[in-house]
Formats: structure tokens, C-alpha cells, sequence
């Protein structure tokens, strides 16, 4: 059974600072995607990380994968208030052709002036 | 395109009611999901289809059917509603390691 925890749950920071949300799953997995959920809305998607060593950045927002520790990342530089919101980390679930995302319960980040 | 689209966006129903949410997406995806999120919480499946007339069971399926009969419509039937059904469901659909969201619909069963 594929099992997503993420750490912390909740975190909040100033702006101007750094810090990392990290994804932890318990099985293989083919690869590992990152949303964001504001209040009351939808998933946005932000990352998709597909093998062992990668890494994308968009803006202040930068994930990787580590798919031999079993273990992503989301770090956040330089925050700012916009990036308050819910982050979800989830990985796909090894049932070959598989599409199914098994999701981590999400760090709320607040970032505060 | 639209994308996924789901209705209603809200609904209350009382306890033993049924109702059906709808999903429809333009995008000829073949992959398409159902999850529910509880406050707080991260989004569990409940049913996933890969192709029109193929259905199966996520990992918290009791209380719902689905059918696929299009590649665009993906309707989740809830029999008899409970409490614990009371979620916000996401309706999905996925190309190319790409999941793409619908906006939600909040239930609430008193």
C-alpha cells in the first residue's frame, strides 16, 4: 500500500525566508506531483516529477526528486504573501498504465508581512 | 476549451437522499477520476475510469457508482446518503502524466 506524508503541516513563515516542505512515500512510485489549493478552490498544478534527480523550478518555487530516498521536495525562496496556500504532494500509485494518485494531507503555508 | 467541468457547485442533501454529480471534460481524455476531500485533509479516490465503458474501484468506493458511457461524462451516483459523506468531490481528468481538476462541488448531507 502507497502511503504520502508530508512535513510539517502546517508552516508559517515571513516573508523574505527560506524554507522546505518535504514528501515522503512509502513505496516505488513512477513519479511525484506537487499542487497548490487556495481556500475554497480547486488543485492547481505546479510540478511533475517523472525520475530519480529531477528538478523544476518555477519562480520562488522549487521541487526535486529523490526517488532511491523515496523523497521530494518543495523548497520556497524568498516568500511572499502570494504563496499562501495548501501544498499537496502525491505520487502515483505502481499499477502498471496506472494513473492513480495517492495524495499526502498538505502543508498550509502562511506567510506573513 | 472549458476543461473539467462539474455541476452543481453546492448541494445539501438529507440523510437517505440519492443524487448524481456530473463531470464533463472537452479535452478527449481517456483517464478520468473521482475524489473527495475532507477539511483538512488531501484527496482520496473513489472511482477512476480509463475509457468509456471501463470503470473501477479507488480506494474509498463504498456508497458510490459511476458509469462511463462517453469519454466526456463521468456522472458519481451517491445512494442513499450518510453524513460521512458530507466532502467537497473533484471530478479529474488525465493526458501525458497531466491531471487536470474540476472546480469542486460541496456537499453537505444533514
Amino acid at each position: 500500500e502507497l502511503k504520502v506524508e508530508q512535513n510539517p503541516l502546517f508552516l508559517s513563515m515571513q516573508e523574505g525566508k527560506n524554507y522546505t516542505i518535504y514528501c515522503n512515500y512509502s513505496t516505488t512510485s513512477d513519479r511525484l506531483y506537487w499542487y497548490r489549493q487556495d481556500p475554497g478552490k480547486s488543485l492547481e498544478s505546479l510540478f511533475v516529477l517523472l525520475s530519480n534527480g529531477a528538478v523544476k523550478q518555477e519562480g520562488r518555487l522549487m521541487a526535486s526528486l529523490d526517488t532511491k530516498a523515496r523523497l521530494s521536495t518543495l523548497h520556497i525562496t524568498a516568500a511572499v504573501h502570494d504563496l499562501s496556500a495548501t501544498y499537496f504532494c502525491a505520487a502515483v500509485l505502481p499499477q502498471g498504465g496506472s494513473e492513480k494518485l495517492v495524495f499526502g494531507k498538505g502543508t498550509k503555508l502562511t506567510v506573513n508581512p | 476549451n472549458a476543461g473539467v467541468t462539474q455541476t452543481p457547485k453546492f448541494r445539501i442533501l438529507k440523510i437517505g437522499q440519492s443524487m448524481t454529480l456530473q463531470c464533463t471534460q472537452d479535452m478527449n481524455h481517456n483517464y478520468m477520476y473521482w475524489y473527495r476531500q475532507d477539511p483538512g485533509m488531501g484527496l482520496k479516490l473513489i472511482y477512476y475510469s480509463v475509457g468509456a465503458g471501463i470503470t473501477d474501484k479507488g480506494e474509498v468506493p463504498n456508497g458510490y457508482n459511476v458509469s462511463r458511457s462517453t469519454t466526456e461524462d463521468f456522472p458519481l451516483r451517491l445512494e442513499l446518503a450518510a453524513p460521512s459523506q458530507t466532502s467537497v468531490y473533484f471530478c479529474a481528468s488525465s493526458s501525458y502524466y497531466e491531471q487536470y481538476f474540476g472546480p469542486g462541488t460541496r456537499l453537505t448531507v444533514t
